[in-house]
């Protein structure tokens, strides 16, 4: 089975700050990767697929890079509204899916 | 408008059995994958299970293979779970997810919770 691991596990930032969280995959995935927003009492939100596609609605500060193994998310100037808990997603085993461990990112 | 509809969850003691049912009326059901996914008490996601769009696939995480059954009902628009032999670690709010083929799930249902307890 592919893992995902998910780093850092948790981040403290200020409102306009660069953020980037990063996904190992433990083998090549070519670019079949998501990323979700998940806030409190809430169901996930993807943000992106295949590695960098932006899904519709979602502001453009959101960005996702990478392929095969190495996959980042970068929010370019966080928002009040972006404090939440993020996960990237694997597909590549189609339609079995993992996640990784998640990143919480929380206000400095 | 709402897309998915999870229900189902409660309280079951170990070793019993649940159902859980998801509602889709606001998508074209019967060309999406669905999956379900379940959320423990402060952890993170872990993906359960997924059908693909005619019953044909279905593929299970090792935690539950054995245990769960995934099945669809097109003409109903309605994705199942069923849970047998129930164990406290199955504890967790299970949400079912849709996805377009080769795709990651897009639309969510809104999450039922299943609490295994004695």
């Amino acid at each position: 089975d592919i893992q995902m691991t998910q780093s850092p596990s948790s981040l403290s930032a200020s409102v306009g700050d660069r953020v980037t969280i990063t996904c190992r995959a433990s083998q090549g995935i070519r670019n079949d990767l998501g990323w979700y927003q998940q806030k409190p009492g809430k169901a996930p939100k993807r943000l992106i697929y295949a590695a960098s596609s932006l899904q519709s609605g979602v502001p453009s500060r959101f960005s996702g890079s990478g392929s095969e193994t190495e996959f980042t998310l970068t929010i370019s100037s966080l928002q009040p509204e972006d404090f939440a808990t993020y996960y990237c997603l694997q597909y590549n085993g189609y339609p079995r899916l993992t996640f990784g461990g998640g990143t919480k990112v929380e206000i400095k | 408008e709402v897309q998915l509809l999870d229900s189902g969850g409660g309280l079951v003691q170990p070793g019993g059995s649940l159902r859980l049912s998801c509602a889709a009326p606001g998508i074209t059901f019967s060309s999406h994958v669905m999956h379900w996914v379940r959320q423990a008490p402060g952890k993170g996601l872990e993906w359960v299970s997924a059908i693909s769009t005619r019953d044909v696939t279905t593929d299970y995480a090792d935690s539950v293979r054995g245990r769960f059954t995934i099945s669809r009902d097109n003409s109903k628009n309605t994705l199942y779970l069923l849970m047998n032999n129930l164990r406290a670690e199955d504890t967790a709010v299970y949400y079912c997810a849709s996805s377009q083929w080769l795709l990651p799930p897009d639309f969510w249902g809104q999450g039922t919770l299943v609490t295994v307890s004695s």
